[in-house]
């Protein structure tokens, strides 16, 4: 079936350096993509979404760019700091009427002081 | 404005036994989802209801798993004679209408003994 996976299962950057993750997604009418932060024990966390309309959003030291053309959603965190360490998520949502999200098997990111 | 809340946190059960997982949308979110997931793994879409309407249960195990969103009160997620496969942890989002963003609370973390 559809599915979106990430390339990468673990990512290590030093603190202050940039971040970035991909995602690759398989279903091309998927039309609304978001990002998650899970912490340990917690549930995921809200980052930030992008529709299929636009190629690049941008929120408070994140950015998501989607690339229509190759499938490809990234999450890109400027000056990590020790409290982004968590496994990211990008779930992507098919529309209609059903709206379930489908999620990738995550990215855990370490930050190391 | 509280978030979603689920509960109980954390639940045990023997084998055999039920499970009742309880969520409570955020204020004026009508729209119920519940997912699953298991260790180092994305989470699954499971159903996905509306005020006293199962919108879409193609995630859901056709036996022993029920989902409700009665008119008053939180969702339900029932577990009848649970089974060791049942152990994980089941997150519960909400919405306002449909197409919005998912908002998931803490979880449910089930352990069948």
């Amino acid at each position: 079936g559809e599915s979106v996976g990430l390339h990468l299962p673990t990512l290590s950057v030093q603190e202050g350096d940039n971040s970035i993750i991909n995602c690759a997604y398989s279903n091309s009418a998927s039309d609304y993509f978001i990002w998650y932060k899970q912490e340990s024990g917690k549930g995921p966390q809200f980052i930030i979404d992008i529709r299929s309309n636009m190629d690049k959003r941008q929120g408070q030291r994140v950015t998501v760019l989607l690339n229509k053309t190759v499938k490809h959603l990234s999450l890109q965190i400027a000056a990590t700091q020790p409290g982004d360490s968590a496994v990211y998520f990008c779930a992507e949502n098919e529309g209609g009427a059903t709206n379930k999200l489908i999620f990738g098997t995550g990215t855990l990111l370490a930050v190391q002081p | 404005n509280a978030g979603v809340m689920q509960n109980p946190r954390h639940l045990v059960r023997r084998r055999g036994q039920e499970a009742r997982l309880r969520c409570s949308p955020m204020k004026g979110h009508s729209h119920v989802y519940w997912y699953r997931q298991l260790p180092e793994e994305g989470l699954k879409f499971m159903v996905y209801l509306q005020k006293e309407n199962i919108i879409d249960e193609s995630g859901m195990p056709k036996e022993r798993f029920s989902a409700e969103f009665p008119k008053e009160g939180p969702s339900i997620l029932r577990i009848q004679q649970v089974v060791r496969g049942d152990s994980a942890a089941y997150f519960c989002a909400s919405s306002p209408p449909p197409t919005s963003t998912q908002y998931f609370g803490p979880g449910t973390r089930l352990l069948v003994l």
